[in-house]
């Protein structure tokens, strides 16, 4: 079955600090990989995507993520976290093809200490 | 650009009466729109794929007869609730994906927050 697993429901990290958010994916085909933030009552916005070629792709905002095959992993991460990132963060994973459909996680939320 | 527009942000409608959210794709064609639905806390929930000048594809559960969908353009699809009842209290997203060749990104609304009193 396909799905989508976020295993961190909650990150709390200190404004300045690392972060990365794990991503773990099953998928029968080639997937296409998503990652999406959300403010409180907005819609999603793009941070970046993954569809083919070198396996760490750069995003909005200093984001990058790592696709490992192996692992069936799209970890996002950043090296110095902002208050603003605070927000919820979704992966999302699509099929290589017409349908386009995605696959939501169940999204990690993430909050910044000062 | 790829800006996708909701209407209306949110909406406050009573029990039994139907309401209608439109999706737009504001500077693109999309041959493809999504409609999404989000319960407070949790993740996005895939209703319904709208494709431009066919019917809507529903996930399984979702009932066709009272979430219609319709894609007249290549701009707009709308999604009308209709009969509403509490339980339908939700945060509506669409998204839209661009239709030209390579492209596979989707773009989202910004949600439309839907109270049934």
């Amino acid at each position: 079955a396909q799905s989508v697993t976020q295993p961190d429901i909650h990150i709390t990290v200190s404004e300045g600090a690392s972060l990365e958010l794990r991503c773990n994916y099953s998928y029968g085909a080639t997937p296409y990989l998503f990652w999406y933030v959300q403010s409180p009552g907005q819609g999603l916005q793009l941070l970046l995507k993954y569809f083919s070629g070198d396996t760490l792709v750069q995003g909005i905002k200093g984001f990058e993520a790592e696709f490992k095959r192996s692992q069936s992993s799209f970890n996002l991460r950043k090296p110095s976290v902002h208050w603003s990132d605070a927000a919820e963060y979704f992966c999302a994973v699509g099929a290589v093809g017409a349908t386009n459909k995605l696959i939501f996680g169940t999204g990690t939320l993430l909050a910044v200490q000062p | 650009g790829a800006v996708v527009s909701q209407h209306p942000s949110w909406v406050i409608c009573k029990s039994g009466t139907s309401v209608k959210i439109e999706c737009r794709s504001l500077d693109f064609q999309a041959t493809t729109m999504f409609w999404y639905r989000q319960f407070p806390k949790q993740s996005l929930m895939l209703m319904a794929t709208s494709n431009e000048g066919s019917k809507a594809t529903y996930e399984q559960g979702v009932e066709k007869d009272k979430f219609l969908i319709n894609h007249a353009s290549l701009t707009l699809s709308t999604l009308t609730v209709t009969s509403a009842h509490p339980e339908d209290s939700s945060f509506y997203i669409c998204s839209a994906r661009d239709g030209r060749e390579g492209r596979h990104e989707q773009y989202f609304g910004p949600g439309t927050r839907l109270t049934v009193t």
